[in-house]
């Protein structure tokens, strides 16, 4: 079965350091999205992509946070520099163009960022 | 803004025993999907429900939507530990290419089943 394949799945940096996640969708899957959940919290939408285009970054700190996605398949999402607040968990999910009105998002592994 | 509350947040309940995890959304959307999230581990979805009166059920767990009172339950039918975990909803809107926003969550409600 498919799945959206994410790494590292652990990153433990220094405060001020530059961190960078990757993320690989479900081959076929347009919309790909970075999500935020902070321990104890629901997921927060960072920034969503329709192929090589972003969708919405209006919740991505632009100070620091960066995303790409080049060529309409992977993506990165960097942070430049980290804060002791950035640590959390940055999920990746992605999702196909339906046909039965269900944007329904298959979600990856997870990176664990903890700063120190 | 879109927002999405549950209720409770925080539940123990005895195996065996029935209760209801309550969804409720700000504004009109006609897809609301359930996830299920271990410690530590990331979502699996449950449930997608697309339209209003949809009710879905797999195993000890049922969904249901009204979208007229902007309402989702999810129904936890005689309990197992199994079930322990924490479960979100999340709502999307249609955005004007075409596609869905991004999921909004709920702050999910943390379960916990004591034999």
């Amino acid at each position: 079965e498919a799945e959206v394949a994410q790494s590292p799945r652990y990153k433990i940096t220094e405060k001020s350091q530059a961190v960078a996640f990757w993320c690989d969708p479900i081959s076929g899957h347009a919309t790909l999205y970075w999500y935020r959940q902070i321990l104890g919290q629901g997921p927060e939408l960072l920034v969503q992509f329709q192929d090589e285009s972003v969708v919405d970054d209006s919740q991505l700190p632009k100070d620091r946070f960066s995303a790409e996605r080049l060529k309409g398949v992977d993506s990165t999402l960097k942070i430049q520099p980290a804060e002791l607040g950035d640590s959390a968990m940055y999920l990746c999910a992605s999702s196909l163009v339906p046909t039965s009105g269900s944007y329904e998002q298959y979600f990856g592994p997870g990176t664990r960022l903890t700063v120190t | 803004e879109l927002k999405v509350e549950q209720n409770p947040l925080f539940l123990s309940m005895q195996e065996g025993k029935n209760y209801t995890i309550y969804c409720n959304y700000s504004t009109t959307s006609d897809r609301l999907y359930w996830y299920r999230q271990d410690p530590g581990k990331s979502l699996e979805s449950l449930f997608v429900l697309l339209s209003n009166g949809a009710v879905k059920q797999e195993g000890r767990l049922m969904a249901s939507l009204d979208t007229k009172a902007r309402l989702s339950t999810l129904h936890i039918t005689a309990a197992v530990h199994d079930l322990s975990a924490t479960y979100f909803c999340a709502v999307d809107m249609m955005y004007s290419g075409g596609g869905a926003d991004g999921l909004t969550f709920g702050k999910g409600t943390h379960l916990i089943i004591q034999p």
